[in-house]
């Protein structure tokens, strides 16, 4: 079946300006996370979404960003006010939890979508 | 505070030749440890997991090993091809209700012919 997909692959911006970035998980997965990944950096966890539960937003650096997800499916990064600090490729994933009820799983397989690069000018 | 430390940075090999990246992780309590690939301009890929209970886990030329009381692990590449040209990132995840991996920075492969 098909993986995640990311859309735009590239978005160049000028500073001050929004951006949405779009995110569809491998259908029927119902984790996803995204992530940032800064030239020469480990992969920054940015917001987490599990069904229907309240979204883990602690990974989010600032109030300019802010995630949804309809219908526990497609997801959508909107960065307000780009900055210059904010290039960076965003990667989307997901992955059909396998922890039991009453907590969250840990280390489920993530499946990777091929990111967006972010450029702020 | 949980860190994933790669070494080396960045690792330059001749086709056909075998190379080991290396992982130090001080995540705890510990649950499994993945390695992923990541080639250029696309998302990680899993190449393999293990728990606490495993040693050594084989995913084709890629090996990997752990020592839990150590808190290493290597991946061991055999017989280098020029598709091994990528960055290898070592993943970390603890249990205790923290569903958020460590990444480690990576190491960057590049394969000669």
């Amino acid at each position: 079946g098909a993986g995640v997909s990311q859309s735009p692959s590239n978005k160049v911006t000028e500073k001050g300006k929004d951006v949405e970035l779009r995110c569809d998980p491998i259908s029927g997965h119902t984790a996803l996370y995204w992530y940032r990944q800064s030239l020469g950096q480990g992969l920054e966890f940015l917001i987490y979404f599990q069904g229907n539960s309240a979204p883990d937003k602690s990974g989010l650096p600032s109030d300019r960003f802010s995630a949804e997800r309809t219908g526990g499916s497609v997801s959508t990064l909107t960065i307000q006010r780009t900055q210059q600090e904010d290039s960076a490729v965003y990667l989307c994933a997901s992955s059909y939890p396998t922890g039991t009820s009453g907590g969250p799983p840990s280390g489920d397989t993530q499946y990777f979508g091929p990111g967006t690069r972010l450029t702020v000018l | 505070k949980n860190q994933v430390e790669q070494s080396p940075q960045s690792l330059i090999i001749l086709e056909g030749k075998n190379c080991t990246l290396q992982c130090n992780y001080t995540v705890s309590p510990f649950s499994n440890l993945r390695w992923y690939k990541q080639d250029t301009g696309r998302g990680p890929v899993s190449l393999t997991i293990m728990t606490f209970s495993e040693n050594t886990k084989s995913n084709g030329r890629y090996t990997a090993t752990l020592d839990a009381d150590t808190k290493q692990s290597s991946l061991h590449i055999t017989a280098s091809q020029l598709s091994d040209s990528a960055s290898y990132i070592c993943v970390v995840s603890g249990t205790g209700g923290s569903y958020i991996p460590t990444f480690g920075r990576g190491t960057s492969l590049i394969v000669h012919p």
